[in-house]
């Protein structure tokens, strides 16, 4: 069965500094991974996502993420992260099942001060 | 592309009484349908998920039910809350045309009190 571990709840940095939010995974065969964006109160947003191909995937808003496949990681980052990035931010490994489901991480909650 | 529509956006409702959560997809057809709830603002669960018309997956057993009365519609349904059913309800869909390793879409969410 697929796992993702997001293993921060909360992740505090300045403005104008860059940002990480760390995620694990585990699946069987091949992983195919999001990162999801949610603003109080709001449905979730996609952000960015690795099927296949280059380690280095960008997405929306400025943020891309790097998939590591020896260590299982799928971590998200900006370079200079903005108030307005302050969220709760989830990642997802698709399950390999009839059915497209995912299988969300815990959350991280992101923290940006000015 | 999709839109998602969900009502109502915020529910009050006694222990006891029963609820119909409403999701409808535009901007494309024959989308697979999902249901989850969302705890305390944390971590997501799947409750149902649907491929096609009158076709519905549990994930988790409890006191919701869920039905697809048409292509585009899922509905979550409920005879008798619980306190514990409270929560942040996300519908979300997916368009298996459209690649099978491509995201889901999410609805904008019910937030669900029972008191």
């Amino acid at each position: 069965a697929q796992s993702v571990a997001q293993p921060e709840d909360q992740v505090n940095v300045a403005e104008g500094n860059p940002l990480t939010v760390k995620c694990t995974y585990s699946v069987s065969g091949n992983p195919y991974l999001f990162w999801y964006v949610q603003y109080p109160n709001r449905g979730l947003q996609f952000l960015l996502k690795y099927i296949t191909g280059d380690n280095l995937v960008k997405g929306s808003y400025g943020f891309e993420a790097e998939f590591n496949k020896s260590q299982t990681s799928f971590h998200l980052k900006k370079p200079s992260a903005l108030v307005s990035d302050s969220a709760l931010y989830f990642c997802a490994v698709r399950d390999g099942a009839a059915g497209n489901k995912l299988t969300f991480g815990g959350g991280t909650r992101v923290l940006v001060k000015p | 592309s999709q839109t998602i529509h969900q009502w109502p956006a915020t529910l009050v409702q006694p222990v006891g009484s029963p609820l119909s959560l409403e999701c409808t997809v535009e901007g494309t057809s024959n989308p697979n349908l999902y249901w989850y709830r969302q705890a305390a603002g944390r971590g997501l669960q799947l409750l149902f998920y649907s491929v096609g018309i009158g076709q519905i997956s549990s994930e988790v057993p409890q006191n919701l039910s869920a039905s697809r009365p048409q292509d585009r519609q899922f509905i979550l349904s409920s005879k008798k809350l619980l306190l514990s059913d409270s929560g942040f309800y996300l519908c979300a869909c997916h368009t298996p045309t459209s690649g099978p390793y491509n995201e889901q879409f999410f609805g904008p969410g019910t937030r669900l009190t029972v008191l």
